[in-house]
């Protein structure tokens, strides 16, 4: 079965730290991995996304590496502040193996609820 | 530029009750993608179109079905509806080629009672 696993489940760091949150995916047979913002409630918006292709993709404050071959992506958020706080969520678009449909879904993870203290 | 629009926001049924969301993707896009996504839960894939026909079924109820429109825009109809089918329904579009990104939609919120 194609899973993505996110550590940690939550984090709560002070404002100003540099952190890495993690996805672990179970199959490297992917062809891209996204990862999303989400707020309470609120829907998801994309932050970066990175080919099975690239090695990594910069936007801002924020860093997305791949290793496709290990199966792991961190995203890297620097000099954090009170309104990162969210849930981030990693998301695996994986070569469809089981379906017989042209359009494969996202595998998301459970995410990282992260907390910036001010 | 133009965005994921979903309707309603919030949608409140009863118990064996019907309801149906409605998805508009970006103009242009060729998929549309639904998930749910529980209290507390990652978003679960529901069911997938491409180019007006259904592609791809994940963990949808026999009790849900959607189809997509002419003008590309999707409805998820939902009958008997249960407790447990509160949630956020959110709506996804994309290009069918394999290295483009999802753009999701806001999202419908679902409360059953």
């Amino acid at each position: 079965k194609q899973e993505v696993t996110q550590i940690p489940a939550a984090l709560s760091v002070p404002e100003g730290e540099n952190l890495v949150l993690n996805c672990s995916f179970t199959d490297s047979a992917i062809y891209n991995l996204q990862w999303f913002r989400q707020d309470p409630g609120k829907g998801l918006t994309s932050l970066l996304l990175i080919q099975s292709s690239q090695r990594e993709q910069t936007s801002g404050r924020l860093n997305a590496s791949l290793d496709k071959s290990s199966g792991r992506s961190t995203l890297y958020i620097a000099a954090s502040q009170p309104g990162d706080s969210a849930t981030y969520l990693c998301a695996v678009r994986f070569f469809l193996m089981y379906s017989g449909g042209g359009a494969d879904g996202l595998t998301f993870g459970k995410g990282t609820h992260l907390i910036i203290q001010p | 530029a133009a965005g994921v629009i979903q309707s309603p926001r919030h949608l409140i049924k009863e118990k064996r009750e019907t309801a149906t969301l409605k998805c508009y993707p970006i103009p242009r896009h060729d998929t549309v993608y639904w998930y749910q996504q529980g209290p507390g839960q990652d978003p679960q894939f529901l069911i997938s179109f491409y180019e007006k026909m259904q592609s791809d079924k994940g963990s949808i109820p026999d009790r849900f079905s959607a189809q997509q429109f002419s003008d590309y825009h999707s409805e998820l109809n939902m009958s008997s509806l249960e407790l447990g089918d509160s949630a956020l329904y959110f709506c996804a579009s994309s290009l069918e080629r394999q290295d483009y990104g999802y753009t999701f939609g806001s999202g419908t919120r679902l409360t059953v009672v």
